[in-house]
């Protein structure tokens, strides 16, 4: 079975602060996805990652993609109350999948003042 | 910028009701999806159109069904809407290019529908 785990699943963490969010997935890809997700409002992409070692960063976040381990990393450096959102992750399975994505439950990230 | 619209924001239906969401994008995108999000549930897919007129069932398609006359525009369904619909149902769409294509899905604003 097709499966995208992220953890932890709930953070809550004080501004300033760093922290990372894994994403694993038990199926052999070299594409994986983050989106960000506001209260009550849609999913926005974030990074797009291609091939093993792919690196992104925007502000202060920055994702990676190891893809021999089939782990992704969301990293928040100095974290700022803007930054509170769900985080999904999303694994591209294979070249026939029909180009659905397999998604990760979400990590909900709450950062207090 | 790729936009995906949905017809509505905020929709309240009674239980039986037949109920259509659309969805349009603009970016003559191949692949379309439609997904449902409940608390603790993640999203899960419902149904998708990969090309005009096709379509194929996602992990929860019971109760729904969808339509796709034209290539900018997917349909969902209710046939008789229950009290277990209530839910964010959100659509995308994706480029259907090569192995080395981005394959990334943009979403719409969601549609927030309520059965009573």
């Amino acid at each position: 079975e097709l499966k995208v785990e992220q953890n932890p699943l709930f953070l809550s963490m004080q501004e300033g602060k760093n922290y990372t969010i894994y994403c694993n997935y038990s199926t052999t890809s070299d594409r994986l996805y983050w989106y960000r997700q506001d209260p009550g409002k849609s999913l926005e992409s974030l990074f797009v990652l291609l091939s093993n070692g792919a690196v992104k960063q925007e502000g202060r976040l920055m994702a990676s993609l190891d893809t021999k381990a089939r782990l992704s990393t969301l990293h928040i450096t100095a974290a700022v109350h803007d930054l509170s959102a769900t985080y999904f992750c999303a694994v591209d399975p294979s070249l026939d999948s029909n180009y659905q994505l397999i998604w990760g439950a979400g990590t909900k990230l709450i950062i207090k003042p | 910028d790729v936009k995906v619209t949905q017809s509505s924001r905020y929709l309240v239906k009674r239980t039986g009701e037949k109920v259509f969401l659309e969805c349009v994008q603009d970016m003559d995108h191949e692949n379309m999806f439609w997904y449902r999000q409940d608390p603790g549930l993640g999203l899960r897919l419902i149904y998708f159109s990969y090309d005009v007129k096709m379509k194929e069932k996602g992990d929860i398609p019971e109760g729904y069904s969808v339509s796709r006359e034209k290539k900018e525009r997917f349909s969902l369904i209710l046939e008789s809407a229950s009290t277990n619909q209530t839910s964010m149902y959100l659509c995308a769409s994706s480029l259907q290019l090569g192995p080395e294509s981005r394959n990334e899905q943009f979403f719409g604003p969601g549609t927030r529908l309520t059965v009573l």
